[in-house]
């Protein structure tokens, strides 16, 4: 079986700052990982996704994501925080399997202060 | 392109009464997704089709749950009869393919039971 841990439920950053947002995999197959982010009262929309291949993967809005097989992390990070950032991210595992399904992580609320 | 649809965005009714949730997903798209989201948690999986067949819906309460996609395009979910546990955000969300890694997620609707 497959699951996220999400450590953090509230992360609050300086603009300007570095974000960090931590997620943990556990999968009994190569997974592969995704970030989302929504934004309030908006559906999910992708940031990046790990496949195969190079493991440092770049998204939109200047959000990367590294994928550490033998930390099973797949941490999220933007080297400077803007306002716009604020909003509620997802960390999420597929087996790329049969049915593809999406299991997700509880969220990370992140603030950004100016 | 236009994007996954959904309405109503949002509703309010007491238990015991029914709802349905109307989704219509991105043109071309095989694949479709109902997800609940609960406040504090991420999206659950509900039912995914393959055109107008089940893939999976081992998570779907289907004493009170349905959902079809009779033509394999728009997509109902309906709850009948509601309960205060099924106040939660139902997304819905769509992929060309089964296997396609990247899927797109409507707004929701936001459910309120009282």
């Amino acid at each position: 079986a497959q699951s996220v841990t999400q450590l953090g439920s509230h992360v609050s950053v300086s603009e300007g700052a570095l974000v960090l947002l931590r997620c943990n995999y556990s999968s009994s197959v190569p997974p592969y990982l995704f970030w989302y982010v929504q934004y309030p009262n908006q559906g999910l929309q992708l940031l990046l996704k790990y496949t195969t291949g190079a493991t440092l993967v770049k998204g939109i809005n200047g959000f990367e994501a590294e994928f550490k097989k033998s930390e099973t992390s797949f941490h999220l990070t933007k080297p400077s925080a803007h306002m716009s950032d604020a909003a509620e991210y997802f960390c999420a595992v597929s087996d790329g399997g049969a049915t593809n399904k999406l299991i997700f992580g509880t969220g990370t609320l992140l603030a950004v202060q100016p | 392109e236009a994007g996954v649809a959904q309405s109503p965005r949002y509703k309010i009714i007491e238990k015991r009464q029914s709802v349905a949730f109307w989704c219509n997903p991105i043109s071309g798209h095989a694949t479709l997704y109902w997800y609940q989201q609960i406040l504090g948690q991420g999206p659950k999986l509900l039912i995914q089709f393959q055109n107008n067949g089940v893939v999976d819906d081992s998570q779907l309460p289907k004493d009170r749950f349905s959902a079809e996609r009779l033509k394999g395009v728009d997509s109902t979910l309906k709850i009948q009869p509601a309960k205060l546990e099924d106040s939660a955000v139902y997304l819905c969300a769509s992929s060309l393919a089964l296997t396609s890694e990247n899927k797109y997620f409507g707004p929701g609707t936001r459910l309120t039971v009282t």
